[in-house]
């Protein structure tokens, strides 16, 4: 059992680059969400998809910040031109098709924009 | 707009104690409702999921409970063990089975 997988698991960037990160659910689970959660507080959702289907993004999803997953399986998250605000756990869950009411997460990807 | 709360925002306990854990929701047309635990640094792992028909799920010593009229979960944590020491997030799924909504955590401190 792999588990949900996310890298990197740290990054450290100067404000105003790009990064793109990945994250890999477990095989064959075809939903797949991202969300954002900065320090002390909860998650904040981004965005979903259903195999390579984006169906929801949310309003925090900048024009910086686009999604993809284009076999339906593994997804990036890119942010352009990070500014300082940025700065925070990105995190990645996965739901089978059978079970869509439980996500499994991922360790998160913590972004640091200097 | 679905809101979700949590109380308290921090608790400390010595170990052995029993502790409940609040959450409360502002809409009550929810598909279900899961803990979660996260520990510091890390990523989310679920304890417990209760479908909106359910009034509580049982795992070990712990106990969640679900009143969706009143837009209330208690987290009931038996015999706390310093392990348990991490932050408790609820969370919601409205009813479009889709996105998570979630509440800001508890975190909890047990005390050898």
């Amino acid at each position: 059992d792999t588990g949900v997988s996310q890298n990197p698991r740290h990054k450290i960037t100067k404000r105003g680059q790009n990064v793109t990160f990945r994250c890999d659910p477990i095989s064959e689970h075809n939903r797949l969400y991202w969300y954002r959660q900065t320090l002390g507080q909860g998650p904040e959702f981004l965005t979903y998809f259903q195999n390579e289907a984006q169906l929801e993004k949310s309003r925090l999803l900048s024009d910086r910040f686009s999604a993809e997953r284009p076999k339906g399986s593994f997804s990036t998250l890119e942010i352009q031109r990070t500014e300082q605000g940025d700065s925070a756990m990105y995190l990645c869950a996965s739901s089978p098709r059978e079970r869509t009411d439980t996500q499994y997460f991922g360790p998160g990807t913590r972004l640091t924009v200097l | 707009k679905q809101e979700v709360t949590q109380i308290p925002a921090a608790l400390s306990v010595p170990e052995g104690e029993n502790l409940v854990l609040n959450c409360s929701f502002t809409d009550s047309a929810i598909y279900n409702l899961q803990w979660f635990r996260q520990d510091p640094g890390k990523g989310l792992t679920s304890l417990l999921l209760i479908q909106s028909s359910q009034r509580e799920q049982t795992s070990g010593r712990l106990n969640a409970s679900l009143d969706k009229s009143s837009g209330r979960s208690t987290l009931y944590i038996a015999a706390s063990q310093p392990g348990d020491s991490a932050t408790y997030l609820c969370a919601v799924k409205g009813g479009n089975n889709r996105k998570l909504i979630w509440g800001l955590g508890t975190s909890l401190a047990v005390n050898p």
